[in-house]
């Protein structure tokens, strides 16, 4: 059974603070996902990654860097937060193999920036 | 740039009833359309999917239709039930990585 898991399921932190949001997953998936989860927004992807040390950014990766050291691991990182980035973010992880294309979720961190 | 519309943004239904929802994609070159349910709190999880050589796809009480040509696909659940109650998203894969996600629809199933 595919686990994906986030470093905490909720966050507060203050306007210009760093914050590093963690997600590890188990099944040795080659990509990790970053969104966003806004009401009545979606899922907006912020950046993806397709390999350790590679990324590409999504939709809307302003503010927001990710590292990928490790396969497992894929951190989020908001360099100065502010409270437009309090939002539900979550992470996902997916196969590279032809025929399976499932995206595996993590519970979500839910960040207020104040 | 790529995107996915999903209608309606809410729906409610009498138990028993169907339920449908309906997205539209933009980008011709999609080849996978999965269907994730989130209930409060919880994370998405995938309930059905669709490749682009398919036209319908079921599992028990839920089936998804795909027409290519107009670029749309549309998630039917019949016989609902209180425990579908939860908001359903749907997306689109484009190129080899990229996912679009719909707006997602919150579905309230009235016993």
């Amino acid at each position: 059974d595919v686990k994906v898991t986030q470093s905490s399921r909720y966050l507060v932190k203050r306007t210009g603070e760093k914050v590093f949001l963690e997600c590890v997953q188990d099944m040795d998936h080659e990509n990790m996902f970053w969104y966003r989860q806004d009401p009545g927004l979606g899922l907006r992807l912020i950046y993806f990654s397709y390999d350790v040390k590679m990324k590409e950014k999504g939709d809307i990766p302003e503010g927001y860097s990710v590292s990928r050291e490790k396969k497992e691991r894929f951190s989020l990182i908001l360099e100065s937060a502010s409270t437009n980035q309090t939002s539900m973010y979550l992470c996902a992880s997916s196969l590279i193999a032809a025929g399976s294309y499932e995206q595996y979720f993590g519970p979500g961190t839910r960040l207020t920036v104040t | 740039g790529e995107n996915v519309e999903q209608h309606p943004s809410t729906l409610s239904v009498q138990e028993g009833d169907s339920a449908v929802i309906k997205c539209t994609y933009s980008d011709s070159a999609s080849n996978y359309f999965p269907w994730y349910k989130q209930e409060l709190g919880k994370r998405p999880q995938l309930i059905i999917d669709i490749r682009s050589n398919v036209g319908e796809k079921k599992d028990q009480r839920i089936a998804v239709t795909l027409n290519k040509t107009a670029k749309h696909f549309s998630l039917h659940i019949t016989e609902t039930q209180p425990e579908d109650s939860a908001v359903y998203f749907c997306a689109a894969l484009t190129g080899t990585y990229k996912y679009i996600f719909g707006t997602g629809t919150r579905l309230k199933v009235l016993a």
